[in-house]
């Protein structure tokens, strides 16, 4: 099993700053990385894809890069509304996995 | 644009099953693949399988004694059964369209599925 960890696990962030989240993964999965928003109460929701792929409709401040093993997500000027857990997920191999999560608070 | 709407007990004693319904709505199910995920209270996202519109599946080793994912094309559903529940399964469940070995999109709006004696 693919095991993928993510870091920071929480982070405090003031509105406008820039977030970076990293996801290393246990062993060589090429582009095969998606990041996902979850929110409370809310159904995750897809934002990059294939590791720097933005899915249509997120927003430009989202951005993704890496391949291999280290990947990271990146929010440009946090809004209000970023506030959510996220997620990456690996679809090399199954079992398909998730990372642990990086909960985003607005200060 | 697919919609996936899904239903369910909410309420389970230890020993019985869970049983849940993924309804697609406005796509086929032709073409991908079709997943079950799960988070319990407090954790993060678990995989629990997926069926492909053919109809192979492919399950968590860790839930794969307990778990059947069923395809019904007459009714553009697919379903979850899992078997001898615990308090450990106490999750949200959701389902998602699986792209295949790729990402998950769209997911349904989860359900609350509580196990207690």
């Amino acid at each position: 099993e693919i095991v993928l960890t993510q870091s920071p696990d929480f982070q405090s962030v003031t509105p406008k700053e820039k977030v970076t989240i990293t996801c290393r993964a246990s062993q060589n999965i090429g582009v095969s990385l998606h990041w996902y928003q979850h929110k409370a109460d809310q159904s995750p929701k897809l934002l990059i894809k294939y590791g720097s792929q933005s899915f249509s409709g997120v927003p430009s401040r989202f951005s993704g890069s890496g391949s291999g093993t280290d990947f990271t997500l990146t929010i440009n000027s946090l809004e209000a509304e970023d506030a959510a857990t996220y997620y990456c997920h690996q679809s090399f191999s199954v079992p398909l996995t998730f990372g642990g999560g990086t909960k985003v608070e607005i200060k | 644009q697919v919609q996936l709407q899904q239903w369910g007990a909410g309420l389970l004693k230890p020993t019985e099953t869970l049983s849940l319904i993924c309804a697609v709505h406005g796509g086929s199910l032709d073409g991908f693949y079709w997943s079950w995920i799960r988070q319990s209270p407090g954790k993060g996202l678990e995989w629990i399988g997926e069926i492909s519109h053919s109809g192979s599946t492919n399950y968590n080793p860790s839930l794969k004694s307990r778990v059947s994912i069923l395809l019904d094309t007459s009714k553009n559903q697919f379903a979850l059964n899992l078997t001898s529940v615990t308090a450990a399964d106490t999750a949200v469940y959701y389902c998602a369209r699986d792209w295949g070995l790729s990402w998950f999109d769209p997911w349904g709006q989860g359900t609350l599925v509580t196990v207690s004696s």
